[in-house]
């Protein structure tokens, strides 16, 4: 079935860093990926999304580029900030039937000022 | 827009007794999603309707799980008879069908249980 895979956390950098976080998916078709992000106390919501291949998303300084070549959605940022402080989830749904979504186990990211 | 209404948000219950989650999902939706979040287990899928009606409850851990959507404005979680091992963040989420790709949820804030 599908799945998603994310790096381990946690992640931790230094104010104005740069973030990736590796995502990679196994899927048939062409699903459609995402990124959501969780800050403490609250729940999830849509960081970027990307539907086809070669698509990147793009929010709030975060990229992601769709790569069906190597089944991956690296999540990025040149410069990370103490706010970007929260868990990103590596999501898919695909395109099989049905609304099913399969969340990433999430990594968690801390930023130091 | 409200977005996704939760309640409560914290449920504090003893062993043995029933618990009810509430979600209004956003209005105009069609897709309403219940999730399960745990440290151990993350993000949990536990069951998802369209249009009003259930169209994957495979996520529902046992029969004492149970979820119901009367209409297009609340659906519920109840859980009976509740177990320690219960206790996680329960996640209501909307979505509108908008094409082939358009598949962004909508979280609520989370109910926060924990069963003693």
């Amino acid at each position: 079935g599908d799945s998603v895979t994310q790096m381990e956390g946690p992640v931790t950098l230094s104010e104005e860093a740069f973030l990736t976080i590796n995502c990679t998916y196994t899927a048939t078709g062409y699903p459609s990926l995402f990124w959501y992000v969780q800050y403490p106390g609250e729940g999830l919501q849509l960081l970027l999304k990307a539907t086809k291949a070669d698509d990147k998303g793009s929010n709030k300084g975060f990229e992601a580029t769709y790569r069906k070549e190597t089944t991956s959605f690296h999540l990025e940022k040149g410069s990370v900030q103490v706010s970007d402080s929260a868990v990103y989830f590596c999501a898919l749904t695909g395109n099989t039937g049905g609304f099913k979504t399969i969340f990433g186990a999430g990594t968690r990211l801390f930023v130091k000022a | 827009d409200a977005g996704v209404i939760q309640s409560p948000r914290h449920e504090v219950t003893e062993m043995g007794q029933e618990v009810t989650l509430r979600c209004k999902p956003i209005s105009g939706h069609d897709y309403l999603f219940w999730y399960r979040q745990t440290m151990m287990r993350g993000l949990e899928l536990l069951i998802y309707f369209n249009n009003n009606v259930p169209i994957d409850d495979s996520g529902m851990p046992e029969d004492r799980f149970s979820a119901k959507m009367p209409n297009a404005s609340f659906s519920t979680l109840k859980i009976q008879p509740s177990e320690p091992r219960d206790s996680a963040v329960y996640f209501c989420a909307s979505s509108l069908w908008a094409g082939t790709g358009n598949y962004e949820q909508y979280f609520g804030p989370g109910t926060r249980l924990t069963v003693t």
